[in-house]
């Protein structure tokens, strides 16, 4: 069965730092992948989508997120945070059945510090 | 611009109530999707609907019944609120199946059983 992991529940970095948020997917056929951001009392806006051509895939408020199949990750990048980055960032994967579904992993709260 | 409304952001109901969940799309998609979202658990999907009066349980459907009379309408039924059922309810929707077809979300509706 396909599932999900973030291994880190809480992130905090300072403003300006560079950001790294792990995400690890099982399944095994070729994987579709989703990074997607949900601020304080907000639904989820996506953030970047993988699911063919060149792994390093640029997303929306200077995210990138690289696809990796020997590790089995999708990880979640930006170079310079801000504090506006400040939510909470979920990794999911599209489900084997074809029927659009979605699988999340557990979330991860980033904090940014001044 | 895209959206997914739903009905109340914030709900208080007491044990035993029936509570309807509102969900609209202006998209025109065929799917819909109901998740619930609790701390530490990511969301995990109740139920979807790929069609009009079709739907499928999702993975905890225990407790929830579901309604799409119209394309655009998606309601979720607490037939009989518990407390174990406070929480956050997030819709969703979707274009016809393709894997890689990002789901819009709604604001969320919390919902709180006392």
């Amino acid at each position: 069965a396909q599932s999900v992991t973030q291994p880190d529940i809480h992130i905090t970095v300072s403003e300006g730092a560079s950001l790294e948020l792990r995400c690890n997917y099982s399944y095994g056929a070729t994987p579709y992948l989703f990074w997607y951001v949900q601020s304080p009392g907000q639904g989820l806006q996506l953030l970047l989508k993988y699911f063919s051509g060149d792994t390093l895939v640029q997303g929306i408020k200077g995210f990138e997120a690289e696809f990796k199949r020997s590790q089995s990750s999708f990880n979640l990048r930006k170079p310079s945070v801000h504090w506006s980055d400040a939510a909470e960032y979920f990794c999911a994967v599209a489900g084997s059945s074809n029927t659009g579904k979605l699988i999340f992993g557990q979330g991860t709260t980033l904090q940014v510090k001044p | 611009d895209v959206k997914v409304t739903q009905s109340s952001r914030y709900l208080v109901k007491r044990t035993g109530e029936k509570v309807f969940l509102e969900c609209v799309q202006d998209m025109d998609h065929e799917n819909m999707f109901w998740y619930r979202q609790d701390p530490g658990l990511g969301l995990r999907l109740i139920y979807f609907s790929y069609d009009v009066k079709m739907k499928e349980k999702g993975d905890i459907p225990e407790g929830y019944s579901v309604s799409r009379e119209k394309k655009e309408r998606f309601s979720l039924i607490l037939e009989s609120a518990s407390t174990n059922q406070t929480s956050m309810y997030l819709c969703a929707s979707s274009a016809p199946t393709r894997a890689y077809n990002e789901q819009f979300f709604g604001p969320g509706t919390r919902l709180t059983v006392l």
